[in-house]
């Protein structure tokens, strides 16, 4: 079965230090991988993704993604964090399941960043 | 352009009732999903359809039902309601079921209580 792990609740940081939020995968076949944050009172939003290609990804708000197969690690890095980050992040993975295929998310992880 | 539009944001059942929650996009998107986000849990996949007319079952779908009669709506019913149903639900979409390079857009959810 495909999986995501998300090893911590909540990851703490200091504004204009670097962050990481870390996510490993278990899948059969290729990894398609996600990352959505999710503010207070709102859907999900789309950050990025790893398909194929570099495993430096690039996504939004300054967002990036390592992705490292031989440590099944996708793990969501930012330069400097800022108070605004602070949300609930969710790694995914996606995976074909013969009519479509579907996403499966981790259990999140509360990024807090402080001033 | 409004998105993914779910009602209402807030409800309260009493256990036995049963209600729809209602989702709408305007992206003229062939996929659509309902997700249902528990503490701890993450996001977990109740039903999904991969266009009019086609719907299919996902991790936890029983006390559900979905239908899709329009490209547009997916609403969600619950038949006889079960405090264990107490959650956040959310509609999601994307271009496709079977692109992998097709993210999902959220709803902003629909927070459900059970009594």
């Amino acid at each position: 079965a495909q999986s995501v792990a998300q090893p911590e609740d909540q990851v703490n940081v200091a504004e204009g230090n670097p962050l990481t939020v870390k996510c490993t995968y278990s899948v059969s076949g290729n990894p398609y991988l996600f990352w959505y944050v999710q503010y207070p009172n709102r859907g999900l939003q789309f950050l990025l993704k790893y398909i194929t290609g570099d495993n430096l990804v690039k996504g939004s708000y300054g967002f990036e993604a390592e992705f490292n197969k031989s440590q099944t690690s996708f793990h969501l890095k930012k330069p400097s964090a800022l108070v605004s980050d602070s949300a609930l992040y969710f790694c995914a993975v996606r995976h074909d399941t013969g009519t479509a295929s579907k996403l499966t998310f981790g259990t999140g992880t509360r990024l807090q960043v402080t001033l | 352009n409004a998105g993914v539009t779910q009602t209402p944001k807030f409800q309260v059942l009493k256990t036995g009732q049963s209600m729809t929650l209602q989702c709408a996009q305007d992206m003229n998107h062939e996929y659509m999903s309902w997700y249902r986000q528990d503490p701890g849990m993450g996001l977990r996949l109740i039903h999904y359809s991969v266009g009019a007319g086609i719907t299919d079952q996902g991790e936890v779908p029983n006390g559900y039902n979905v239908s899709r009669s329009t490209t547009e709506d997916f609403p969600l019913r619950l038949l006889s309601a079960a405090p264990s149903q107490t959650s956040v639900y959310f509609c999601a979409s994307s271009r496709t079921g079977s692109s992998y390079n097709s993210p999902l857009h959220f709803g902003n959810g629909t927070r459900l209580t059970v009594t």
